[in-house]
């Protein structure tokens, strides 16, 4: 299975605030994701990392609040933007390997709680 | 990407088949049915995926009816380590389609 490792594991926020979530992957990745998963729900697609271009968000999700970086095929970046309570939730990579079973893999995810 | 519906919630003793149904009756046909589970505060975790025949893996089976409106994940001998919420999700295509996840089903294993 892909190693994914996300930084940091846990944060708590002040309203108004930025974070930015690290995502790594042990090996290069053509397709890389961001989901949200907000307390007792199930987990909701934000965007798709594009490597070298923009990323391609989901209905409901804007590149103002949520930029994202991908920079190489190991690596990307979420940022949460200006930061309110109803952001508190999981934020969690994954990604599909380029060779091997066809199935996506999931990072271990980002508590985020926003105070 | 077709809608599934599935139960909120399920029990199954420790030891026995735990079978978590799975509704998809506007599947196209070219939709694969993809299983995921998700252990309490962990990532999700693939299972099995299946487009027509039925499919079979050291975690769990995957039983399609013929019509492929419907399908089944079998866990022949649930443990408590396999509490945990079910996802069944189709999805056109296999390799890079994204994942678009529903309510799912919350097993509970009970000794």
């Amino acid at each position: 299975s892909a190693v994914i490792s996300q930084k940091p594991s846990r944060d708590i926020c002040q309203r108004g605030t930025s974070l930015t979530i690290q995502c790594q992957v042990d090996s290069q990745v053509t397709m890389m994701f961001w989901y949200r998963q907000q307390p007792g729900q199930s987990l909701t697609l934000i965007a798709t990392a594009n490597q070298g271009s923009e990323a391609t968000y989901e209905s409901g999700f804007v590149i103002d609040k949520f930029p994202i970086s991908r920079p190489n095929l190991t690596f990307s970046t979420l940022t949460v933007s200006n930061m309110s309570p109803e952001d508190s939730s999981i934020y969690l990579c994954s990604v599909y390997r380029d060779r091997g079973p066809n199935e996506q893999f999931f990072g271990p995810g980002t508590r985020l709680t926003v105070l | 990407d077709a809608k599934t519906t599935q139960p909120t919630s399920m029990d199954c003793a420790e030891g026995r088949a735990a079978n978590l149904p799975c509704n998809h009756s506007t599947i196209s046909g070219n939709e694969y049915v993809y299983w995921y589970r998700q252990i309490h505060s962990q990532g999700p975790q693939y299972i099995i995926h299946g487009l027509k025949n039925n499919e079979t893996n050291e975690m769990a089976s995957l039983i399609i009816t013929e019509d492929r409106k419907s399908s089944t994940l079998i866990l022949p001998h649930a443990t408590l380590r396999d509490t945990a919420v079910y996802y069944c999700i189709v999805r056109v295509g296999i390799y890079g389609n994204k994942l678009v996840f529903g309510a799912g089903t919350i097993l509970r294993v009970k000794s």
